[in-house]
């Protein structure tokens, strides 16, 4: 299947920091990627979708101004967790599907452990 | 609202054994259905994806589709210890620009 990478692949950080979560399709062009958030024993949860080339789209009750992203190229995908605090301590995973084809067969990145202290 | 829906699970199953998981979605436009499977602590990894009404093999993996049941099913065949994960069934929905619906997941133990 097709690649795509994420990192940091763990971060800790002191509370009110910035962290930065880069991700990448190794191997093919992403227009769209999604960003996730998952908390233990829970279900993924859509935050946003990164749009390169435009403003990204987030899912009700994700806050855009804490959680910034910024889709420069078409390989790269990056989420700014803004003032991070004890409670944006998860686990965050981007994909990205790999469109053009007749198929769209979405591929997740292996995630990034945040822990806040 | 789009939703879809899984055994809730946990399903348990012997080694050697044929694992079945169920899948129902809400939206009959759908025209994507994919199959990931996460171990715990890692990151989705997509084992099938399937477009088309009927049956698609890959290895000891089968998915099948019925379209006009919004129905979408998993077996695993020789079920392994290895196999022992969450296995989350994903939907793309009519007009929703390659988003994914999940399910909540079903976790499969098989036990040597």
């Amino acid at each position: 299947g097709a690649v795509v990478s994420q990192h940091p692949s763990r971060v800790i950080c002191k509370s009110g920091t910035s962290v930065k979560i880069e991700c990448r399709s190794l191997d093919f062009q992403a227009t769209t990627m999604f960003w996730y958030r998952q908390f233990p024993k829970q279900s993924l949860m859509l935050m946003a979708t990164s749009n390169e080339g435009s403003k990204a789209t987030y899912e009700q009750g994700v806050e855009k101004d804490k959680f910034l992203i910024n889709h420069a190229s078409l390989t790269l995908s990056t989420l700014t967790v803004t003032s991070a605090h004890p409670e944006d301590s998860s686990f965050y995973i981007c994909s990205a599907p790999r469109t053009g084809s007749s198929y769209n067969e979405q591929f997740f990145g292996p995630g990034t452990r945040l822990t806040v202290l | 609202q789009k939703e879809v829906e899984q055994n809730s699970g946990p399903l348990s199953v012997p080694e050697g054994a044929i694992a079945s998981l169920n899948c129902t979605y809400s939206d009959r436009g759908s025209q994507s259905f994919f199959w990931y499977r996460q171990y715990s602590g890692k990151s989705p990894e997509l084992i099938m994806s399937i477009y088309s009404n009927g049956d698609k093999e890959d290895g000891r993996f089968t998915a099948q589709l019925n379209k006009a049941s919004q129905y979408v099913s998993l077996l695993i065949r020789d079920s392994q210890p290895s196999d022992s994960a969450t296995y989350l069934c994903a939907v793309i929905g009519g007009g929703s620009n390659y988003k994914l619906t999940f399910g909540k997941g079903t976790l499969l133990t098989v036990n040597p």
